[in-house]
């Protein structure tokens, strides 16, 4: 069952804008993970912040973490159009080798 | 880092009949996972697919409608059994190693039941 809620669900920008997209939670993970899906094809992990980390950056990600209230953001920089697509949290738990809970997505259009 | 591979990439087909979705990994993996994307949503987890042991599948999946193979460490396959139009979805393998938290998954498989 979904696990995240991201908002917004869709999200229109000009290239060069910056694009934040939300996520929110609701049990105990080990760590968040956000990943891109370009034209429903598979999906392609960005980055994962563990539980204790509350910042993370991966060129021109930035990814927060807030375990208080089980939520996250992903913020994109200087966007550019090769950035549309839809943009997935997942949330695991302690283990390893144990399947991703996914939130809703957010679909990102960014306009050249 | 894994590298998967999806067979095929899509199909049509037609109500009533099955169809077995074939995912192949470049390295030795102890889970893959399967999940089910239906147009415009999210993914949800249909089953988890251990080697030697049978899949172990998520509420409202069940093994007669999608029966899951997994003959060694690197290939598992998925059958979509009596299909619907309801079942037209992407269908996407993905596996996790035993070092990371991260999943790598396949390109998925677009299916349409008309």
């Amino acid at each position: 069952s979904q696990q995240g809620e991201e908002d917004p669900q869709a999200l229109s920008i000009q290239e060069g804008e910056n694009a934040t997209m939300n996520c929110s939670y609701k049990t105990s993970i080990n760590n968040l993970q956000w990943y891109r899906q370009n034209s429903g094809r598979g999906l392609v992990h960005l980055i994962l912040i563990r539980s204790n980390e509350r910042e993370k950056h991966s060129g021109r990600l930035r990814v927060t973490l807030d375990t208080s209230k089980k939520s996250s953001s992903l913020l994109i920089t200087a966007s550019r159009a090769a950035d549309t697509a839809s943009y997935f949290c997942a949330t695991s738990s302690k283990w390893r080798n144990t399947p991703l809970v996914f939130g809703k997505g957010t679909r990102l259009s960014v306009i050249a | 880092s894994a590298v998967i591979s999806q067979k095929p990439s899509r199909d049509i087909c037609q109500r009533g009949t099955s169809l077995t979705i074939q995912c192949q990994v470049d390295s030795q993996v102890t889970m893959m996972f399967w999940y089910r994307q239906q147009p415009g949503q999210s993914l949800t987890l249909i089953a988890t697919a251990n080697q030697g042991s049978e899949a172990t599948y998520e509420s409202g999946f069940v093994i007669d409608k999608f029966p899951i193979s997994r003959p060694n460490l690197t290939f598992s396959t998925l059958t979509v059994s009596n299909m619907s139009p309801e079942d037209s979805s992407i269908y996407l393998c993905s596996v996790a190693q035993s070092s990371s938290y991260e999943q790598y998954f396949g390109p998925g498989t677009r299916l349409t039941v008309t």
